[in-house]
């Protein structure tokens, strides 16, 4: 069974510029989330997808955007970057939308923005 | 809105006993989760609890009071492997997490 796999895990980009950045959920399970942590500090929720489909989103700003694709697999996309992005991003998938089961989470990317 | 507080450092020795609390406040309630976090590694799933009462899961054991909104991960025989971050998290999947608590053991 292969986890949830992130990419890349370390990124460096410049103020304003724009970031993809990449996942792969666990196998069988169709729902993805994503969530920022900053150092010291818990995961905050990003958004969710399932079906391909927002289903979900935190208190973050319209220019962090997300995709899903049909084999579940999950993109976020962050514009004009700033400097308190610099967090650890992790991608957390589960095998369905709105239970309790627990999320499995990837080792996360972490972007530095200087 | 939904609340979360947990210790953000505890230090307890090798062998030991150790209770991380945390205390939670929400609209609405699914669960609660406790997540062990390794330093630069992804929070791996602990415990689960949605009613009232203890769950035992080998060392680790985690008690949930709905009425008090207040839970706590209880931690056995303490290795050095369980110098981690503890993370409490309320909600169903879109979770609420608290700050973490950073566990550090001392031989």
């Amino acid at each position: 069974e292969t986890g949830v796999t992130q990419s890349p895990t370390h990124l460096i980009k410049t103020r304003g510029q724009q970031v993809t950045l990449r996942c792969s959920s666990q196998s069988g399970h169709n729902t993805v989330s994503w969530y920022q942590q900053a150092l010291g500090q818990g995961p905050q929720f990003i958004f969710q997808y399932y079906r391909e489909e927002e289903n979900g989103r935190g208190n973050f700003p319209p220019r962090f955007s997300g995709l899903q694709f049909p084999n579940y697999s999950s993109e976020l996309n962050v514009n004009a970057l700033e400097l308190d992005d610099s967090a650890l991003y992790l991608c957390a998938s589960s095998p369905r939308q709105g239970d309790n089961s627990p999320l499995h989470f990837g080792n996360g990317t972490r972007l530095t923005v200087t | 809105g939904q609340n979360i507080d947990q210790p953000t450092e505890m230090t307890a020795t090798e062998g030991a006993i150790v209770q991380i609390n945390c205390t939670y406040q929400t609209s609405g309630f699914n669960g609660l989760f406790w997540y062990q976090q390794h330093a630069g590694e992804a929070p791996t799933f602990l415990s689960y609890n949605v009613l009232d009462g203890l769950e035992e899961k080998g060392r680790f054991s985690s008690f949930l009071s709905r009425s008090k909104g207040y839970s706590y991960l209880l931690l056995k025989e303490l290795q050095m492997k369980d110098s981690a971050s503890y993370l409490c998290a309320v909600g169903a999947q879109k979770l609420v997490f608290g700050q973490g608590t950073r566990l550090t053991i001392n031989p």
